[in-house]
């Protein structure tokens, strides 16, 4: 079945400007987390969603970003005023979070978006 | 102190040689564990999940120490194919379904 998908996969923009990344789980997974990852480093948590709970924002940032999802299905990140520090790779990643088990945990992950601010 | 730690490497390793990695994670109450690989320039992808008693997937074995609170990774006769980031990844008791991520380490396979 298909995967999670991201658009655009590339992105270069001019500081200051606002840019808005979308992402599309796997149908069924309630579950939707936004990572950040600059070259070499490791995943940063940004956002995570599950169902129709509150998300946990605790990891954005700034108030420049922010992130929605439309029920169990498309999310966006937006991110407002880019800086050249947010020059980075953004994942998405869905898991099916319901019942146990580690089915329920697997994070699969999009292809990312590249985001280049100049 | 990290939640998930790992030796960030490059472990530097001939084609063939048996490699290990250790994480160790800071919350005692940790669930779930999980070793995921990351390609250069790609997503990081499941490798295998790490169960209390031990698990094997062809050359991969993954260990689980919860006393001491670390797991490993072992990979045996090793190939080309397996230069990646191996990421370990746990998930704490009442996370719902977060998991925390370690930074990575990075396995070159020398032919």
């Amino acid at each position: 079945g298909a995967g999670v998908s991201q658009s655009p996969s590339n992105k270069v923009t001019e500081k200051g400007k606002d840019v808005e990344l979308r992402c599309d789980p796997i149908s069924g997974h309630t579950a939707l987390y936004w990572y950040r990852q600059r070259l070499g480093q490791g995943l940063e948590f940004l956002i995570y969603f599950q169902g129709n709970s509150a998300p946990d924002k605790s990891g954005l940032p700034s108030d420049r970003f922010s992130a929605e999802r439309t029920g169990e299905s498309v999310s966006t990140l937006t991110i407002q005023r880019t800086q050249q520090e947010d020059s980075a790779v953004y994942l998405c990643a869905s898991s099916l979070g319901l019942g146990g088990g580690a089915i329920a945990y697997e994070q699969f992950f999009g292809p990312g978006t590249r985001l280049t601010v100049l | 102190r990290k939640e998930v730690e790992q030796d960030p490497g490059p472990f530097n390793v001939p084609e063939g040689a048996t490699v290990a990695f250790n994480c160790t994670y800071s919350n005692s109450a940790s669930q779930s564990f999980f070793w995921y690989r990351q390609d250069c320039r790609k997503e990081p992808k499941l490798l295998m999940s790490v169960y209390s008693s031990g698990n094997e997937d062809g050359r991969f074995t993954a260990q689980l120490n919860r006393a001491s609170q670390y797991i490993s990774l072992l990979i045996r006769d090793s190939k080309l194919s397996d230069s990646a980031t191996y990421l370990c990844v746990v998930r704490p008791m009442d996370s719902n379904y977060q998991l925390i991520w370690g930074a990575g380490t990075k396995l070159i396979i020398k032919p």
